[in-house]
Parts: structure tokens; sequence; C-alpha cells
């Protein structure tokens, strides 16, 4: 397996802009987590799906915000309209259920909001 | 509430020292305890994990951690580090029932000196 796979990898986008962010987790897996990681914040969970629905979207910032997960091989995190504060490194990961073999973190999509 | 504190955002170890990054965690019940690893522009890359058994668990690299219950603590250890060692550690828990979200510590910055 390719592991998780996101694109892109680079981001650059003006102030206002909309941006899409994609995952697609390993195969198998049930669970899919999108987090955003900043230095000021660290690592912080922004959403969480299992067996492709949402079941924790309390990490969502705001409603610029927004998650889905339309099969089991895809997801989008979208951000409109984007601003410079949205700046941050974004990874999806994903696990199968329980966890016992950890989650694995796709190499991520860094964001700058101009 | 689950919690992970890693107390230091930096350490700096001699090349072919023995090393250890700290974590001390807070969940209800017993806790699965993960290390995970993050080279720079790259995702966080599993090492390690505690989920029963024997408290001394060895991982990739030749990283190893020590769970102690009584002082809720998980810290990562070797022997002798590399240069190539030095990364940004992240500490992670998870309650073994219920929600299999895991929260991170903030991380620890290892650096190795030649």
């Amino acid at each position: 397996d390719a592991g998780v796979i996101q694109s892109p990898r680079h981001e650059v986008t003006e102030m206002g802009q909309e941006v899409t962010l994609r995952c697609k987790p390993i195969s198998g897996h049930d669970y899919l987590f999108w987090y955003r990681q900043t230095m000021m914040r660290g690592l912080e969970l922004l959403i969480y799906f299992n067996n492709n629905v949402p079941i924790d979207d309390s990490g969502m910032p705001e409603d610029r915000f927004s998650a889905k997960m339309p099969n089991a091989s895809f997801s989008t995190l979208k951000i409109q309209p984007s601003e410079p504060r949205d700046s941050a490194v974004y990874f999806c990961a994903s696990s199968l259920e329980g966890a016992y073999y950890g989650y694995t973190f796709g190499s991520g999509t860094r964001l700058t909001v101009v | 509430a689950q919690s992970v504190a890693q107390p230091e955002d930096q350490v700096n170890v001699a090349e072919g020292n023995p090393l250890t990054v700290k974590c001390t965690y807070s969940v209800s019940g017993n806790p699965y305890l993960f290390w995970y690893v993050q080279y720079p522009n790259r995702g966080l890359q599993f090492l390690l994990k505690y989920i029963t058994g024997d408290n001394l668990v060895k991982g990739s690299y030749g990283f190893e951690a020590e769970f102690n219950k009584s002082q809720t603590s998980f810290h990562l250890k070797k022997p002798s580090a590399l240069v190539s060692d030095s990364a940004l550690y992240f500490c992670a828990v998870r309650p073994s029932g219920g929600s299999y979200i895991p929260t991170f510590g903030r991380g620890t910055s290892l650096i190795v000196h030649p």
C-alpha cells in the first residue's frame, strides 16, 4: 500500500479564495482524521470520520471549514473563504478500528494564505 | 478528558550518548500509548506503541519506551543517539475503551550533536 496520500503538498492562495485539500486513506482503514499543525497550537484534531460518517467535528475552527468523505477512499477538507490565519500544515491520518497498529499519517499539505 | 504532557520543548544530546524524551499522560481507564517521529517537511511516522503486556516496548530505529502505570509515564529512550535521530517526537494517548481518538502532546524537538 502507498500509505495515506494527500494532495496538494503545497498550496499558496490569496485571502478570500476557496481551498480544497484532498486525502486518500489506506485501503481498509475505517477511521479518518484531519489534523492541523501550527507552531503556536501544535497538532489539533479538526474532525474525524468512521466508516465515512463524520463523528466529531468540534475541532473545526469555524463555519468556513467543512469536510466530507463521499466514499471509503477519499476525503476533502475545504476552507471557504480562506484567511491568513489558516496558514498551517494540514495532515490526514487513517487507522483501523481499535488503532492497535497506530495511526498512519500522510505527508501533509502546507497551506499558505497571503 | 485525556491529556499528554511533554515537559521539554527541546532535548539536546551528544551523539553516542543515551537519550530520553519524557511523556506523562492522563486518561480514564487503561491507556494505549504511542510515540511518533516527524522529520522536517514530513508527516508523523509511527515508532512504537504500548497496548498491554510487557512494560518495556521496543520499536523502530532502536527506540524503546517504558510504561510506568504508577507514574503515568511513557518515556522514550535510546541507548546511543545518532545525529539522524534529530527530529520532532510526539507522544499520544487514548483510552483502551470508548473513543478511538488519540490526544497528542505538543512535541519535543530532539537535537543530537555530532
